[in-house]
């Protein structure tokens, strides 16, 4: 059990740019999650998939987010045109999904974006 | 809506001394709660949780927290702190059929020599 990766650690980009992050969950489990942090908050829901699917949308998540699990394993998060306000620290999580509401989520170490 | 209040972001205790940390829950459905710590530059790591069995839940390094109704809350100790507990703790709750976590804005814990 290697648990959550996640990659970059951390990644600077000028406002406007596109960013992708990579998340590669443990290897048996099916639901992946990913969530933001802002400076000061608690972590904050984005979406999260049943093996490819995706199931669940925050409304946080706007039109310039975009997150991809193909073929159930590794997911990605895209960030269009970004934005000063999309600075923060996005995290990444997966559960087996056998216990539905509480399944424990193992989270990576997750990937701090700054937007200058 | 469930929702989280976590009562004082930040919590100085001596070495040795009681640790609480206070979380307090909105939910309607039933619960289920849970603790994270968080080390600087690392992820969430759980340190317990309350699925609807035993109300007092027992957790990793010595932590424990107690399920209260009737209080709406789900309130962390450990007996005697250790310089190693310094971290930033999390309460969430999700419910049944909903697999998003929503958090607390967190409770930095300091430990004092």
């Amino acid at each position: 059990d290697t648990g959550v990766s996640q990659d970059p650690r951390h990644k600077i980009t000028k406002r406007g740019q596109n960013v992708t992050f990579r998340c590669d969950p443990i290897s048996e489990h099916n639901r992946l999650y990913w969530y933001r942090q802002t400076l000061g908050q608690g972590p904050e829901f984005l979406t999260y998939f049943q093996n490819e699917a995706q199931l669940e949308k925050s409304r946080l998540l706007s039109d310039r987010f975009s997150a991809e699990r193909p073929k159930g394993s590794f997911s990605t998060l895209e960030i269009q045109r970004t934005e000063q306000g999309d600075s923060a620290m996005y995290l990444c999580a997966s559960s087996l999904g056998r216990l539905a509401g509480a399944d424990e989520q193992f989270f990576g170490p997750g990937t701090r974006l700054t937007v200058l | 809506a469930q929702s989280v209040t976590q009562l004082g972001s930040h919590v100085s205790v001596s070495e040795g001394a009681l640790v609480l940390l206070r979380c307090n829950y909105s939910s309607s459905v039933p619960p289920y709660l849970f603790w994270y710590v968080q080390y600087p530059n690392q992820g969430l790591q759980l340190l317990l949780k309350y699925t609807s069995a035993a109300t007092l839940v027992k957790g990793i390094n010595g932590f424990e927290a107690e399920f209260k109704k009737s209080e709406t809350s789900f309130h962390l100790t450990k007996p005697s702190a250790h310089m190693s507990d310094a971290a930033e703790y999390f309460c969430a709750v999700s419910g049944t059929g909903s697999y998003q976590l929503t958090f607390g804005k967190g409770t930095k814990l300091s430990v004092i020599p």
